[in-house]
């Protein structure tokens, strides 16, 4: 079982909000652990868009606008991304990581369709 | 402005030796650790190192370990990523980023694509 799992698709209209998941690893608690989410349009490099641990230990990207940001759901061991106001722009590949063991550890990735 | 510029793209056969660079410009190069990504075609992020260009420690994912070489030369800035005999399974874009004072990855290279092909 992958150390961070995140579904391979999502879908959601414009305007609306889309809910990323990365759930760590049966085992691994997600209390634990920063989250770190980055954006990957299509041809181009990832952009770094925010880390959340909790409430009070979070960062946003430079430059990555409010209606994105991070939350966690322990109940199902997962990081969460959300963003609100979906625009076209927003369509990408979100990846989840975290430093687990010294390495860092990327999850699968989750293609944002915006339509 | 912190920058990372990578070498151009790359087209080798298999077995061939390869490496490529990472320049860093726009603070202290010294003080931040330089990681590696790759991306195989149509795939996800994967993490293969990171180098400390101040004393040169070097952390290796499990899964390069013995397949590719990190290394930084301070004076010029640049770190590197280097193979001793590509195979074709190397073909990827690979990304060098640096690991901010919050530990996220920010900013990006451009990436360097490499292509290994008889």
């Amino acid at each position: 079982q992958p150390v961070l799992t995140q579904p391979t698709s999502l879908s959601a209209s414009p305007g609306a909000s889309a809910r990323f998941t990365c759930t760590l690893r049966s085992g691994i608690n997600v209390g634990t652990y920063r989250i770190y989410w980055y954006q990957q349009k299509p041809g181009s490099l990832p952009r770094y868009l925010l880390r959340y641990k909790s409430d009070s230990d979070k960062q946003q990207g430079s430059g990555v606008p409010s209606r994105f940001s991070g939350s966690k759901d322990a109940s199902t061991n997962a990081g969460l991304l959300l963003i609100s106001g979906l625009q076209s722009e927003d369509e990408a590949d979100y990846y989840c990581a975290i430093w687990y063991s010294s390495t860092v550890v990327f999850g699968g990735g989750t293609k944002l369709t915006v339509l | 402005e912190v920058q990372l510029v990578q070498s151009g793209a790359e087209v080798k056969k298999p077995g061939e030796s390869l490496k490529i660079s990472c320049k860093g410009s726009g603070y202290s190069f010294t003080s931040y650790w330089i990681g590696w990504v790759r991306q195989m075609p149509g795939k996800g992020l994967e993490w293969m190192g990171i180098i400390y260009p101040g004393d040169s420690d070097t952390r290796y994912s499990p899964s390069f370990q013995g397949q590719v070489t990190i290394s930084a030369d301070k004076s010029i800035s640049t770190a590197y990523l280097q193979w001793s005999s590509l195979k074709a399974s190397d073909t990827a874009m690979y990304y060098c980023a640096r690991r901010g004072p919050q530990a996220a990855f920010d900013p990006w290279g451009q990436g360097t694509l490499v292509t290994v092909s008889s």
